[in-house]
């Protein structure tokens, strides 16, 4: 059983518009989601995270939204640009899980100059 | 500062044969884990630990075995490899979760660079 899940395998969007990628999840322990990115041949690097305790949060062009109720989290990366190209990987963890993450499946964003 | 670092990078066995992949981090952290990457699958924990001399199972630890003798390193083994094996191999590390707003709250596993295993 898919605890996080990521439904769209794939995203194409032009620079310099919003990319938005979406990621649900059906444990409810969970309290703790971030996002990866991973280049080709390249190990998962940490973008951006949310505890359960916030809706919202941003850095830079990059945002996470959290809607707890509807299990539902979304990366917004605004405005994309070519070098944002990559898999992006929504994980979550639960407090007292020995920090173990659970990743979705990823998302392929490519951004069109 | 390395971060995280896996040897090899590049394997290539035939079935039966065992190898031995090693990580090892310069970032103090007491948690390290072990992942493998399937296309389409996502990242799929093999083992973890939380601290030196301890491991445990994750979601998929059939066929690996991990030791965690120094804090830095953390081995992951393959008795005997199986084409079923074949998979890009992620080791990451971090340190445990504390309260919300602590120095060390977020978190955050660093990866390596992945180990890319054939098995023939």
């Amino acid at each position: 059983d898919q605890q996080v899940k990521q439904n769209s395998p794939s995203l194409s969007v032009q620079e310099g518009r919003i990319s938005i990628l979406n990621c649900d999840y059906t444990n409810s322990m969970f309290d703790y989601f971030l996002w990866y990115k991973k280049y080709p041949a390249e190990g998962p690097t940490f973008l951006i995270s949310i505890s359960s305790i916030k809706d919202k949060n941003e850095d830079g062009r990059f945002t996470v939204f959290l809607n707890k109720s509807a299990k539902h989290l979304s990366l917004h990366i605004v405005p994309s640009q070519p070098g944002d190209s990559a898999v992006y990987f929504c994980a979550a963890s639960a407090q007292g899980g020995s920090e173990k993450l659970v990743f979705g499946k990823g998302t392929k964003l490519t951004v069109n100059p | 500062n390395a971060g995280v670092t896996q040897t090899p990078k590049f394997r290539v066995l035939k079935t039966g044969q065992s190898m031995t992949l090693l990580c090892a981090q310069d970032m103090n952290h007491e948690y390290m884990y072990w992942y493998r990457q399937d296309p389409g699958m996502g990242l799929r924990l093999i083992h973890y630990s939380v601290g030196e001399g301890t491991t445990a199972k994750g979601e998929v630890p059939d066929g690996y075995n991990v030791s965690r003798l120094k804090k830095q390193n953390f081995l992951l083994g393959l008795e005997s490899a199986a084409p079923s094996q074949t998979s890009v191999y992620f080791c990451a590390s971090s340190y445990p979760r504390m309260y919300e707003g602590g120095p060390r709250a977020k978190n955050i596993q660093y990866f390596g660079a992945g180990t890319r295993l054939s098995v023939l």
